[in-house]
């Protein structure tokens, strides 16, 4: 079974923390995606990266950064947390030539 | 006008319901479409992807495809209240390289009643 393992399920954290959320996969696959969803809004796009070392940002960049240093790991940071990043946050992979992205069960973070 | 349009609901049927949920887009280059299901606090997991006007049916799931009307359906036969989730729209130009982006709608929430 494919899997996409996300490090935490739920975070609690104050204002100007530095926060890591860790991504795992175990499908060998080339894209990585970091997403949040929130109510009305939908999911949108944060980072993706389509190999080791390589990122693009997607639609809401800001405030975040992220790293990939191997093949099967993506990670989120938030430099400096901020209320507004309170969200549900979610990793997904897919293989390079597929569309069909393999999702993580979420990370929800809420920023005091 | 967004790329695309999928009605949030909430959508409640009672059991054995056909189910119609439907998505609109703008961009004719999407090529690709895909429906994903989410239940409460879970990650979307993928339930049917079709690449070709038409329908595709797998057990209670009809996926349907309309390029021409750029207008995509999911049906759900005899609806159970397992099937009760999120449904997610999803769509993307191409399958792979630079084309693996999908472009999401914001979700349909249904509710089967037993």
């Amino acid at each position: 079974d494919v899997k996409v393992t996300q490090s935490s399920r739920y975070l609690v954290k104050r204002t100007g923390e530095k926060v890591f959320l860790e991504c795992v996969q175990d499908m060998d696959h080339e894209n990585m995606f970091w997403y949040r969803q929130d109510p009305g809004l939908g999911l949108r796009l944060i980072y993706f990266s389509y190999d080791v070392k390589m990122k693009e940002k997607g639609d809401i960049p800001e405030g975040y950064s992220v790293s990939r240093e191997k093949k099967e790991r993506f990670s989120l940071i938030l430099e400096s947390a901020s209320t507004n990043q309170t969200s549900m946050y979610l990793c997904a992979s897919s293989h390079v030539n597929t569309g069909e992205l393999f999702f993580g069960e979420g990370s929800r973070l809420t920023v005091l | 006008q967004k790329e695309v349009e999928q009605d949030p609901g909430p959508l409640s049927v009672p059991e054995g319901a056909i189910v119609s949920l439907n998505c609109t887009y703008s961009n004719s280059a999407f090529q690709y479409f895909m429906w994903y299901r989410q239940y409460s606090r879970k990650g979307p997991e993928l339930l049917m992807y079709t690449y070709s006007s038409g329908n595709k049916e797998d057990g209670r799931f009809t996926a349907q495809v309309d390029k021409s009307s750029k207008y995509i359906s999911l049906f759900i036969r005899d609806s159970q209240p397992s099937d009760s989730a999120t449904y997610l729209c999803a769509m993307s130009v191409g399958s792979g390289g630079s084309n693996y982006k999908l472009t999401f709608g914001k979700g349909t929430l249904l509710t089967v009643n037993p």
